[in-house]
């Protein structure tokens, strides 16, 4: 199955600073590459997935890149808010007998300080 | 956005009781799945479902069951609870593969 591995598990920035999520996978078929943000007390909520065909997507301040051929991709996040402090996973799809489902890297909390 | 429920939100309960963990969506998702989440924050993957009465087990080796009888409802059932079923199960549905998963807001199980 794949493996998702995320670094860094802790990661603490100054409101304003930019922050850098980095995972790799070993699969190199998969296609499918989404970061989820989880706040206290609630599920993980979507906020920003890239496909394989392209290598970069921004989203206003949070932007994804992915490198094919190094099976890494990343999350960055600009001008950072304290509201941006929670749990961030990154996931990549397990291919199961012509289905797949989504293998979890073990997590990033950010904390942005005011 | 979401319209996927679990309840109940906390439950304690004592060794040996028997247990359902319920979660249902209202959006019409064939896919559904179970995740369990450890205080180290990782999620793993137990059940998943691909339609009503398809049900597989997921990563993580888990002593609970599931079931699929209808397309809106997946609840997860203990049969006796031990203190090292305690966690945070989370449930999710999705449209497809390789497409957005909504998450609930999870069921923090506590066994004494």
């Amino acid at each position: 199955g794949e493996n998702v591995e995320q670094h860094p598990s802790t990661l603490s920035v100054q409101e304003g600073d930019s922050a850098v999520i980095k995972c790799t996978y070993s699969d190199s078929a998969s296609n499918y590459f989404p970061w989820y943000k989880q706040e206290l007390g609630k599920g993980p909520q979507l906020i920003i997935d890239i496909r394989s065909n392209v290598g970069e997507k921004k989203d206003q301040r949070i932007a994804v890149t992915l490198n094919k051929t190094a099976k890494h991709f990343s999350l960055h996040i600009t001008e950072t808010q304290p509201e941006d402090s929670a749990v961030y996973f990154c996931a990549a799809p397990t291919h199961r007998s012509g289905y797949s489902t989504l293998t979890f890297g073990k997590g990033t909390m950010l904390l942005v300080s005011p | 956005e979401a319209d996927i429920y679990q309840t109940p939100r906390y439950l304690v309960i004592g060794t040996g009781k028997k247990i359902t963990l319920e979660c249902s969506q209202t959006m019409g998702h064939d896919k559904m799945y179970w995740y369990q989440q450890d205080p180290g924050m990782e999620l793993h993957l137990i059940h998943y479902s691909y339609g009503v009465n398809s049900t597989e087990k997921g990563d993580l080796s888990s002593e609970s069951t599931v079931s699929r009888i209808r397309t809106e409802h997946f609840p997860l059932t203990l049969e006796s609870a031990r203190p090292s079923h305690t966690s945070q199960y989370l449930c999710a549905s999705s449209r497809g593969l390789n497409e957005k998963l909504f998450f609930g807001s999870g069921t923090q199980l506590s066994v004494l």
